[in-house]
Order: C-alpha cells, then sequence, then structure tokens
C-alpha cells in the first residue's frame, strides 16, 4: 500500500489559474517532503522540498504548505503556466530509514492557454 | 557534467528472457537507487544501495537482482523477464547521507511480451 496518498489523479486549469495538490500521510516518521515534476519522456526533477519544523515555504511560483498535525503537505502553483503541465509527485522519507522516497501516485497538471 | 546516465533507453523483451540495465553517476554520490514507474502507483523502490559494494531491498524486489561493483554504477538486473515487468526503470542517486536531492535518469522503457 501506498504510504503517502495523492489527489487529484489529474487536473486542468486555465493560464493565470492556481493548481492545488493534496498530499496525506501516515508515518510520523518521516522527516523531508520533496515534490518532483516529471515532463514526459523525461525523469523526475526536484521541484521543492520541505521539513516537517516549517509550515510553508516557497519558491517563485511554487509553494509547499505542511500541517504536521493533520498528516498533510500540499503544492500549490500560483499564476499556472502552460510550461507548468507536467506530472507532479509527493515524497515522503526517513532520514534514519536510508532517505527512501515514498512517492504518491502522481497528479497530472494541464495548463490551458 | 552528464549526472545520471541510463542503458538502454528502450528494450522489447520476450517472456522468460533476461537483461541488465546499467545505471551510471558522475556526480561521486554514495546511494543509488532503482525505481519502478506503473501508471496511477507513482514510484517504487525495487533496490537501492548506500555504497560500493552494498545493495538493499526494497518495496517491490521480487523478480530483480543488483550488483553496485563501482560506486559511480548500478546495475539492475532481470533474469527470466514477465510481462509483470513491463514499466518505466528510473534510476537515481544521491549526496551522501542522503537528505538531499536526489537526481533521475531519464529512464528505461521495458516491455516484456
Amino acid at each position: 500500500q501506498q504510504q503517502v496518498k495523492q489527489s487529484p489523479q489529474s487536473l486542468i486549469v486555465q493560464k493565470g489559474g492556481i493548481s492545488i495538490i493534496n498530499c496525506a500521510y501516515e508515518n510520523t516518521a518521516f522527516d523531508y517532503f520533496p515534490w518532483y515534476q516529471q515532463f514526459p519522456g523525461k525523469g523526475p526533477a526536484l521541484l521543492i522540498a520541505i521539513r516537517p519544523d516549517v509550515s510553508e515555504k516557497k519558491e517563485g511560483r511554487f509553494t509547499i504548505s505542511f500541517n504536521k498535525s493533520a498528516k498533510q503537505f500540499s503544492l500549490h502553483i500560483m499564476d499556472s503556466q502552460p510550461g507548468d503541465s507536467a506530472t507532479y509527485f509527493c515524497a515522503a522519507s526517513i532520514r534514519s530509514n536510508d532517505y527512501k522516497l515514498s512517492f504518491g501516485a502522481g497528479t497530472t497538471v494541464t495548463v490551458r492557454a | 557534467n552528464a549526472g545520471v546516465t541510463q542503458t538502454p533507453k528502450f528494450r522489447v523483451l520476450k517472456t522468460g528472457q533476461s537483461m541488465t540495465l546499467l545505471c551510471a553517476q558522475d556526480m561521486n554520490h554514495e546511494y543509488m537507487y532503482w525505481y519502478r514507474q506503473d501508471p496511477g502507483m507513482g514510484l517504487r523502490l525495487i533496490h537501492y544501495s548506500v555504497g560500493e559494494g552494498t545493495t538493499a531491498k526494497g518495496e517491490v524486489p521480487d523478480g530483480y537482482n543488483v550488483s553496485r561493483l563501482k560506486k559511480q554504477n548500478f546495475l539492475l538486473g532481470l533474469e527470466s523477464a514477465a510481462p509483470s515487468q513491463t514499466s518505466v526503470y528510473f534510476c537515481a542517486s544521491s549526496y551522501p547521507a542522503g537528505g538531499k536531492e536526489a537526481f533521475f535518469g531519464q529512464g528505461t522503457r521495458l516491455t516484456v511480451v
């Protein structure tokens, strides 16, 4: 069973809109939460990451919100652009467990011009 | 700087055939991982290595073997391919002690008929 549950499976947003992807986890030992972006035919690439001692992290148009008590975290893509069309994966890992990444199922984001 | 290079990029196998996927990294990373990506399931860890000469099982190791004879190379073997092993395989590497960005290769698309 997947340790990280991701939703929605896909979403369509208009250019300039906000894309929101949600993830939830059960294992409270997770201490690193990265988001990966994957374009067709390419490998995943790190987009942004957060640790559980921080509630929010922003890098450009991408923001992670982290709710430790609810064991949830989300990715917000502000001012979505057609170039943001990709599959996004949330993940989690544990420092003491060789940092093995547990991935969510992925969300395919399509930004319409 | 090539990063993580996977060979081959595409392969079609017949059921029962064997093959080896090669992953090479030029970033002097200690940790290396093999994942498989299937629709709706995200990426799942097959095997990983925390250093030259070491290997460990991941989430879905059955039917696969690995070797890390050199620090820069991580090989994934399929001894007797099955249709259930049809997938896209990704190799990744990360910094010593993990906790940092994992760099992924471009993937190998394997079809077993």
